[in-house]
C-alpha cells in the first residue's frame, strides 16, 4: 500500500498569500496524483489531475507540480473563498490512498 | 453537468447493516466506474472498493472484503454500498465518487457525492 504523507495539517493564510501544500508518496507513483478541495457539507471538488494539470473551470491561481514521490499544490494570491480542506489522492496502484488532508484557514 | 447525489444520514445499531445509495445524473452512468470511500472522524479518507457500472464487476479493499458489497442498478443510474456487521469504528462519512475511466486502469476520481453520515450506536 502506498502511504501519502501530506503537510501541513493546518495553515492560516492572509488574502493574497502564496500557499503550498506537500504530499509525499512512500513509493514512485509517476504522475498519478490528484488534488481536491472540500468545504463542510459539500462534495469534494477535483482541482488538479495527474500532478500538474489544472481541471477545467478551476481558477488559474491553483497549480500542481511534482513527479515520482514528491508533489505540491500551490495556491497563488489566495482568496477568502479558498478556505477549505485540501487532500491528495494517488491512483497509481490499489488500494487507492489519500493524504491526511490540510485545513486552510483565511484570516 | 455530472452529479452524484447520495442518500441521507443513517443511524444503525452494532451488528446491523447499512446500505447507502448514490444516484448519478448528467452523464451516461455505465461509462464510468464508481468508487466508495469513507472518512471516520479525525481520520484520512479510506478507499473501500469500486464497481464497473457497465458490467457490474467489483473489486474491494482487503480491509473490507467480506463485509462490503457494491452493486448498481443501471435502470436507475444508481450505485449502492452495503456494509454489514457494523461496529463503532464504522461510524464515518461515506462518499461515492466517479472514476475518470470505465475500469482499470483508474485515472482517479473526478465527481464526488456529498457524503452520507453513518452513526453506529
Amino acid at each position: 500500500e502506498t502511504t501519502l504523507t501530506q503537510s501541513p495539517a493546518f495553515m492560516s493564510a492572509t488574502p493574497g498569500d502564496k500557499v503550498t501544500i506537500s504530499c509525499k508518496a512512500s513509493r514512485d507513483i509517476d504522475d498519478d496524483m490528484n488534488w481536491y478541495q472540500q468545504k463542510p457539507g459539500e462534495a469534494a471538488i477535483f482541482i488538479i489531475q495527474d500532478a500538474s494539470t489544472l481541471v477545467p473551470g478551476i481558477p488559474p491561481r491553483f497549480s500542481g507540480s511534482g513527479y515520482g514521490t514528491d508533489f505540491t499544490l500551490t495556491i497563488n494570491n489566495i482568496e477568502s473563498e479558498d478556505a477549505a480542506y485540501y487532500f491528495c489522492l494517488q491512483h497509481d496502484n490499489f488500494p487507492l490512498t489519500f493524504g491526511q488532508g490540510t485545513k486552510v484557514e483565511i484570516k | 453537468q455530472a452529479q452524484l447525489v447520495q442518500s441521507g444520514a443513517e443511524v444503525k445499531k452494532p451488528g446491523a447493516s447499512v446500505k447507502v445509495s448514490c444516484k448519478a445524473s448528467g452523464y451516461s452512468f455505465t461509462r464510468n466506474a464508481i468508487h466508495w470511500v469513507r472518512q471516520a472522524p479525525g481520520q484520512r479518507l479510506e478507499w473501500m472498493g469500486w464497481i464497473n457500472a457497465g458490467n457490474g464487476h467489483t473489486e474491494y479493499s482487503q480491509k473490507f472484503q467480506g463485509r462490503v458489497t457494491i452493486t448498481r442498478d443501471t435502470s436507475a443510474s444508481t450505485a449502492y454500498m452495503e456494509l454489514s456487521s457494523l461496529r463503532a469504528e464504522d461510524a464515518a462519512v461515506y462518499h461515492c465518487a466517479r472514476d475518470r475511466s470505465a475500469w482499470d486502469p483508474t485515472f482517479g476520481l473526478d465527481v464526488w457525492g456529498q457524503g452520507t453520515t453513518v452513526t453506529v450506536s
